[in-house]
């Protein structure tokens, strides 16, 4: 059963960080581009940045770019994003999710962390 | 606001057929595949349409889904109580170089 569980959301003053993980099983890992999106308390959702299979092709959200790093360890099967100079308008759910194939879209997704950013 | 135009909200009858609209432009729906996503009350999105109109395993043909152009359709036929949530239209954006979706349509069933 394929499987993704992200961990370390939580409440964060602004300009401070994070480190979100996302652990997967039940499939393999290495062989899947995967993603992370979020979505801002009663918003859509916004798709936030992608990483290949090997961790050397990265796409970023503009919102995001230049703050945010992802990156993935394929030996422990962990995907991340790093979350660096943190604003209010970062505050939301982060899902993180399996690329299914280029143009076939997310097929699994994990049960979302929150990132509350507040003074 | 979105890259991807789809109506706020839709509504119909159990056992109606309903369908919502998503709008982009050249550069995402117009030289890319279109993906949809349901997202009922309280939970992660499922993906419910891949590659503009291909049904992930376990998604009923009750869902449909077509492109053409630079805009897409989601068709939902036999309406059920079950298929109230909100409905998201994705693609890939060649200028971005990243996923846009659409502000999402919130279906109510009457």
């Amino acid at each position: 059963e394929v499987q993704l569980v992200e961990s370390g959301g939580g409440l964060v003053q602004p300009g401070g960080s994070l480190r979100l993980s996302c652990a997967a099983s039940g499939f393999t890992f290495t062989s899947y581009a995967m993603t992370w999106v979020r979505q801002a308390p009663g918003k859509g959702l916004e798709w936030v940045s992608a990483l290949g299979p090997t961790g050397g092709t990265t796409y970023y959200a503009d919102s995001v770019k230049g703050r945010f790093t992802i990156s993935r360890d394929n030996s422990k099967n962990t995907l991340f994003l790093q979350m660096n100079s943190l604003r209010p308008e970062d505050t939301a759910v982060y899902y993180c999710a399996r690329n299914r194939g280029y143009g076939y879209g997310y097929d699994y997704w994990g049960q979302g962390t929150l990132v509350s950013v507040s003074s | 606001q979105s890259v991807l135009t789809q109506p706020p909200s839709a509504s119909g009858t159990p056992g109606q057929r309903v369908t919502m609209s998503c709008s982009g432009g050249s550069s995402n729906i117009g030289s890319n595949t279109v993906n949809w996503y349901q997202q009922l009350p309280g939970t992660a999105p499922k993906l419910l349409i891949s590659n503009s109109n291909q049904r992930p395993s376990g998604v009923p043909d009750r869902f449909s889904g077509s492109k053409s152009g630079t805009s897409a359709s989601l068709a939902i036929s036999g309406l059920q109580s079950e298929d109230e949530a909100d409905y998201y239209c994705a693609a890939w954006d060649d200028s971005l170089n990243g996923v846009v979706f659409g502000g999402g349509t919130k279906l109510t069933v009457l």
